[in-house]
């Protein structure tokens, strides 16, 4: 069984610019949640998607957004990137165990 | 609002050696679950062991056990004839499950630990 797939894999943006994350879940897992994770504030919950809506959300400003779709795929964009918007953002998908998260790689953003 | 508060940021331990990765939290939920992931370097983030607060048995994984003490809130991990591959970073976490959704797996608003480094010395 595939794991989770995280694209891409490493990128770099300037301030100001936008970016759009790509995560595929595990087959037949409904549950795709979004982190960010940085050195200074470790992981941080972003949102949840579960059957193409979004079923919690963590504290983060309107600029960072998800969906997903109707094969569970999920995208999150940030939109005007700020320096510290620089982090890895990792994707997890979850079937049946609460708070069991598979997850992919991660990808790293860069904001220069 | 939960907290969970890993107070050591790095450690090291011999390898064949068991060492304690110590984890302490906060919450006003009656229902939750806790967990231990591990993150090698440069490789994805993998659950590692996780406890029910119900359940009063601490949970084993092999050489992962965890000393869960519910009224000090306490979940500490060890780690048993350490070996090199547990090089990582660990982090603790806690969920409590949206009510209405019962152990759906749906609620993935895990709140980590700060998380610890840990190095096994060959």
């Amino acid at each position: 069984k595939a794991g989770v797939t995280q694209t891409p894999r490493y990128l770099i943006k300037t301030r100001g610019q936008q970016v759009t994350l790509s995560c595929s879940p595990i087959s037949g897992h409904r549950s795709v949640s979004w982190y960010q994770q940085t050195p200074g504030q470790g992981l941080q919950f972003l949102f949840e998607y579960f059957s193409e809506t979004q079923r919690n959300k963590g504290n983060f400003p309107g600029r960072f957004s998800g969906r997903q779709f109707s094969n569970s795929r999920s995208e999150m964009n940030v939109s005007t990137l700020e320096l510290g918007d620089s982090a890895l953002y990792l994707c997890a998908s979850s079937s049946l165990m609460a708070g069991e998260l598979f997850f992919g790689e991660g990808s790293r953003l860069t904001v220069l | 609002a939960q907290t969970v508060t890993q107070s050591q940021p790095e450690m090291s331990v011999q390898e064949a050696e068991t060492v304690t990765l110590s984890c302490t939290y906060d919450t006003s939920e009656s229902n939750y679950y806790l967990f231990w992931y591990k993150q090698p370097p440069s490789r994805q983030m993998i659950l590692v062991i996780r406890q029910e607060a119900y359940k009063q048995q601490n949970a084993t994984e092999n050489r992962f056990s965890v000393n869960f003490q519910k009224a000090a809130k306490s979940f500490s991990l060890k780690i048993s004839d350490s070996q090199l591959g547990d090089t990582a970073m660990y982090f603790c976490a806690l969920v409590a499950p949206t009510p209405h959704l019962p152990d759906t797996g749906a609620n993935s608003k895990l709140t980590f630990g700060k998380g610890i480094t840990l190095s096994v010395r060959p």
